[in-house]
């Protein structure tokens, strides 16, 4: 399809168990987020790629969270060892243009994946 | 994380009728932008605004850029069912790469 792209769409683990969210973005596009919402919250970003590059990862919550691109287009999130706070939709968006430039907001999200962590 | 405030954190209007919302920030922002999201969605923009004092339609909607850039305004006019969903504002510095999100709107439209 023409737009963003993510699976699974719901992923439900055990507590300790590791997930891998995969996120394929708009083909062409050079910017690649990941955000997570929880319940009744806005998105909150996670990380950022431009091609295949991780130029900011401040907003990963703890060192159990790693996420890669390493061909500069298919992004993968992984989450080890999954704790209940962990449960939120994650969110992908991809953008045709370098993060940091004025028209970047014109992002472009995928469906999310909900991760229920029981 | 530093969120953008949004309130009510719901609203319910009549068919027909006009809706306000607004969203401020103690932090100044460069663009503002409006999402809306439908369930099982992602975000999907609205309006972007980048200019203090700004305002810019689409469609029925308008919103506008604050001119002290800590506050935007997105107004609905004539709803209809469809505008049913979660309204978020954002905002975006360009010192980093992020979007700063309010925790959004629900929106409810009695016909």
């Amino acid at each position: 399809g023409a737009g963003v792209s993510q699976s699974p769409r719901y992923k439900v683990a055990k507590r300790g168990q590791d997930v891998a969210l995969r996120c394929d973005p708009i083909s062409g596009h050079v910017s690649l987020f990941w955000y997570q919402q929880a319940l009744g919250q806005g998105p909150e970003f996670l990380t950022y790629f431009q091609n295949e590059a991780q130029l900011d990862k401040s907003g990963l919550p703890s060192d159990r969270f790693f996420a890669e691109r390493p061909e500069g287009s298919v992004s993968t999130l992984k989450i080890q060892r999954t704790q209940q706070e962990d449960s939120a939709v994650y969110l992908c968006a991809s953008s045709l243009v370098a993060g940091n430039s004025a028209t970047n907001e014109k992002l472009f999200f995928g469906s999310g994946t909900q991760l229920s962590v029981l | 994380g530093q969120q953008l405030n949004q309130s009510p954190q719901s609203m319910f209007i009549q068919e027909g009728e006009d809706v306000s919302m607004n969203c401020t920030s103690s932090s100044i922002f460069n663009t503002w932008l409006w999402y809306k999201q439908d369930p099982g969605e992602g975000p999907v923009l609205l309006i972007a605004l980048y200019k203090a004092g700004e305002l810019t339609s689409n469609g029925r909607l308008t919103a506008q850029f604050g001119i002290t850039r800590k506050d935007s305004f997105l107004n609905i006019s004539a709803s209809i069912p469809s505008d049913v969903g979660i309204y978020f504002c954002a905002g975006f510095t360009g010192a980093n790469s992020k979007l700063t999100f309010g925790k959004g709107i629900t929106l409810s439209v009695r016909p």
